[in-house]
C-alpha cells in the first residue's frame, strides 16, 4: 500500500533537547495529521492541519502544513520522558466526502534518555 | 470526544478457524470506519474501508474472502479474520469518522495470535 516518507527512522535525544521530524509525499494532500502511538495502543491525533502553510501548536507540539501541500514537519520542544513513542505522520488526499482514508508515514521512534 | 471502542484487545486461536473483532463508536454514529494492519515495528497499512450499509471497499493486495466486514449498523464495524493461519498473526487497529467531520478516532487495537 501507499505511504509517506517519514524521517527520521529513530531519534535518541536526552531530555529538554528538541525535537524535528518531517514527512514528505510525492502527491499533494489537503490535510496532515501527526499521530503518537504507544506500545499495544492505537494511535492519538497530536495535531491536525487543513491549509497549506498553516502553523498549528499544541503545548510543546508544533507542527506545519507545506506550502506545496506535499509535506509537514512536527517540532517537539523541551522533550520530557513520556513523549517516547512512535510518531506518525498521516495525510489525507481526497477533498470534501465521508469516506476519505488517511495514509499514514514510515513513522519516527524516540527515544528520551532521562 | 469521540471513543472507538475495539475488542478483544489480545486473542489467540487456533489455525483454521475464524476470528471476529469488533469495532464500536461510542459516543457518535460512524458511517464510516477503516481497518488497518500493522506489524512489528511497522507503519498502518489500511486494509478496508467499512461504509454502513454497503459493501467494503478493500485495498489492493487485501482478500476479500479471508478478512470479512461488516458494519450492519452506525456504531458497529466487524472484522472476520476467516480459515487464520499464523502469517495473519499482526496487530488490527480500527478507526472511525463522523460524517462531514473531519477527526479519526482510533480504537486501542486487537493484538492476534494465531497458532
Amino acid at each position: 500500500g501507499q505511504q509517506l516518507n517519514q524521517s527520521p527512522q529513530s531519534m535518541f535525544i536526552q531530555e529538554g533537547e528538541d525535537v524535528s521530524m518531517n514527512c514528505t509525499s510525492s502527491s499533494i494532500f489537503n490535510t496532515w495529521l501527526w499521530y503518537k502511538q504507544d506500545p499495544g495502543e492505537g494511535p492519538v491525533l497530536l495535531i491536525a492541519l487543513y491549509k497549506a502553510g498553516e502553523l498549528t501548536s499544541n503545548g510543546r507540539l508544533t507542527a506545519q502544513f507545506g506550502t506545496t501541500r506535499k509535506d509537514s514537519f512536527l517540532n517537539i520542544s523541551a522533550s520530557i520522558p513520556s513523549d517516547v513513542g512512535i510518531y506518525f505522520c498521516a495525510g489525507q488526499s481526497d477533498y470534501g466526502g465521508a469516506t476519505n482514508k488517511l495514509i499514514f508515514g514510515t513513522g519516527t521512534l524516540l527515544a528520551v534518555q532521562p | 470526544g469521540a471513543v472507538v471502542s475495539q475488542h478483544p484487545s489480545r486473542v489467540i486461536c487456533k489455525s483454521g478457524t475464524s476470528v471476529k473483532i469488533e469495532c464500536r463508536s461510542l459516543d457518535f454514529q460512524a458511517t464510516t470506519m477503516f481497518w488497518y494492519r500493522q506489524f512489528p515495528k511497522k507503519s498502518l497499512m489500511l486494509m478496508a474501508t467499512s461504509n454502513e450499509g454497503s459493501k467494503a471497499t478493500y485495498e489492493q493486495g487485501v482478500e476479500k474472502d479471508k478478512f470479512l466486514i461488516n458494519h450492519a449498523s452506525l456504531t458497529l464495524s466487524t472484522l472476520t479474520v476467516t480459515s487464520a493461519h499464523p502469517e495473519d498473526s499482526s496487530f488490527y487497529i480500527c478507526s472511525a469518522r463522523v460524517a462531514r467531520d473531519y477527526g479519526y478516532t482510533f480504537g486501542s487495537g486487537t493484538r492476534l495470535t494465531v497458532v
